[in-house]
């Protein structure tokens, strides 16, 4: 079946550094999304890319959709306390409307 | 405008209970799919469910199964409840199949 991986699984950083999370899929994705999910919260939409090779950018956090479309990064610059969260990417395969999350990146931003 | 809204917000249940989980979509979304997240995992997807009908499902057993309302609201029940099956358990609803998705506050189950 389909698989999406993250890594790292966990980063800590000091307040200011940056911070990237790589996402993977095992199969060509046709869109991705990224989700926040603040510790015992619920995963909160951030950002959709759909074509390849797209770049977006969201204040500090930029968003990019490998060409190949199989993989995904978010690079968060100067890291603050409110960045705080798990980040997830999901993707939706070449057939059918099911998306695959990835297995999650946990940032911990040291003050 | 609610989000999506789900309730309850917290469930403990015995093994082999049954349990049923209630979900409110987001005003305008037809769209309702179902997630568990276990403790430190991702999201894993259920099923989801568009114009009452079932859509997708995903890897989980018939223990599992759920309805779509005319209105568009969705239940999730889950039978015969194992110890594995303690986790969140969210919904997410959409505009349309594959769109993006918005979570509710999800429902916490422990099961004894």
């Amino acid at each position: 079946g389909q698989q999406v991986m993250q890594i790292p699984q966990y980063q800590h950083v000091q307040e200011g550094e940056d911070f990237t999370t790589y996402c993977n899929s095992s199969t060509t994705l046709s869109n991705i999304q990224w989700y926040k999910q603040r510790p015992g919260g619920h995963p909160v939409f951030l950002i959709q890319l759909v074509k390849s090779g797209e770049v977006k950018k969201q204040k500090r956090l930029t968003f990019q959709f490998g060409e190949a479309k199989k993989n995904s990064s978010l690079h968060i610059t100067a890291t603050q306390t409110t960045d705080v969260g798990t980040y997830f990417c999901a993707g939706i395969g070449n057939s059918g409307n099911q998306f695959y999350f990835g297995t999650g990146t946990s940032l911990t931003v040291i003050p | 405008d609610a989000g999506v809204t789900q309730s309850p917000t917290h469930l403990i249940k015995t093994r082999g209970q049954q349990v049923t989980l209630r979900c409110s979509p987001k005003s305008g979304h037809d769209t309702v799919s179902w997630y568990q997240q276990a403790l430190g995992q991702g999201p894993q997807f259920i099923f989801q469910y568009y114009e009452e009908e079932e859509r997708q499902r995903g890897n989980f057993p018939d223990r599992f199964s759920g309805h779509q309302f005319p209105n568009y609201s969705s239940e999730l029940n889950v039978n015969a409840l194992l110890l594995g099956d303690s986790a969140l358990y969210l919904c997410a609803s959409s505009i349309a199949p594959g769109e993006t998705q918005y979570f509710g506050p999800g429902t916490r189950l422990l099961v004894l």
